[in-house]
């Protein structure tokens, strides 16, 4: 499996304030990719990364702010937290066209 | 826009038995993959079996199988012999071959249970 790490992997916090979530992967993976799980809604696409500085917006985008500053890291960034933003947040890479891609272990985010 | 859609919310089956897991999709693309991943309680998403479009061999792991109908857009996975630790939420999804986005779409999910 590739080593994607993200953290925190729980994390409280109260509407309004700032969030920003961290995956970081050792595989040298060109594409990083963000979801979030709910329930009756499988995972959805937030935001994608397809290099360094090279970002776009998926399906749920709205709210959400990414940065991929070097090839190891691609943070996601809450910048005023909503209850509605209470979810399950999962990273996922993949190196090339035929590739698979890796999920790391998923950030549970409560916002109260 | 493609679409993926998981009609069962829950299957249950015994354990040694054969359980078949539904999934359809919708595309109007004619190349691209498909994907059951598998969620234990632990959270972790875990590739399970992947189907490349152009092939028309279905593709099997073990345990696992599918029957991928390309016409009918139907790509249904089979588990043999189901044991305790099958117990988990799967999910099927769709990548396309096509663009740079390369994101997988997911359905709803199954959440499957295995009885003792």
């Amino acid at each position: 499996d590739a080593g994607i790490t993200q953290s925190p992997r729980h994390k409280v916090t109260e509407t309004g304030t700032p969030v920003t979530l961290r995956c970081h992967q050792t595989e040298n993976h060109r594409y990083m990719y963000w979801y979030r799980q709910d329930p009756g809604h499988g995972l959805r696409l937030i935001h994608y990364s397809y290099g360094v500085k090279d970002t776009d917006k998926g399906e749920v985008s709205d709210g959400y702010s990414v940065s991929r500053s070097k090839t190891e890291d691609f943070l996601l960034t809450l910048e005023s937290a909503t209850s509605s933003q209470t979810s399950v947040y999962f990273c996922a890479t993949r190196q090339g066209s035929n590739t698979e891609a890796f999920f790391g272990q998923g950030t549970r985010l409560t916002v109260v | 826009a493609q679409t993926v859609t998981q009609s069962q919310p829950e299957m249950s089956v015994q354990e040694a038995e054969t359980v078949t897991l539904s999934c359809t999709y919708d595309t109007s693309e004619s190349d691209y993959y498909l994907f059951w991943y598998k969620q234990p309680p632990s959270r972790q998403m875990i590739l399970v079996i992947r189907q490349e479009a152009y092939k028309q061999q279905n593709a099997t792991e073990n345990r696992f199988s599918v029957n991928f109908q390309k016409a009918a857009k139907s790509f249904s996975l089979k588990i043999s012999d189901s044991q305790l630790g099958d117990a988990a939420m799967y999910f099927c999804a769709y990548r396309s071959m096509e663009g740079s986005q390369g994101n997988l779409i997911f359905g709803k999910g199954t959440k499957l249970s295995v009885k003792p």
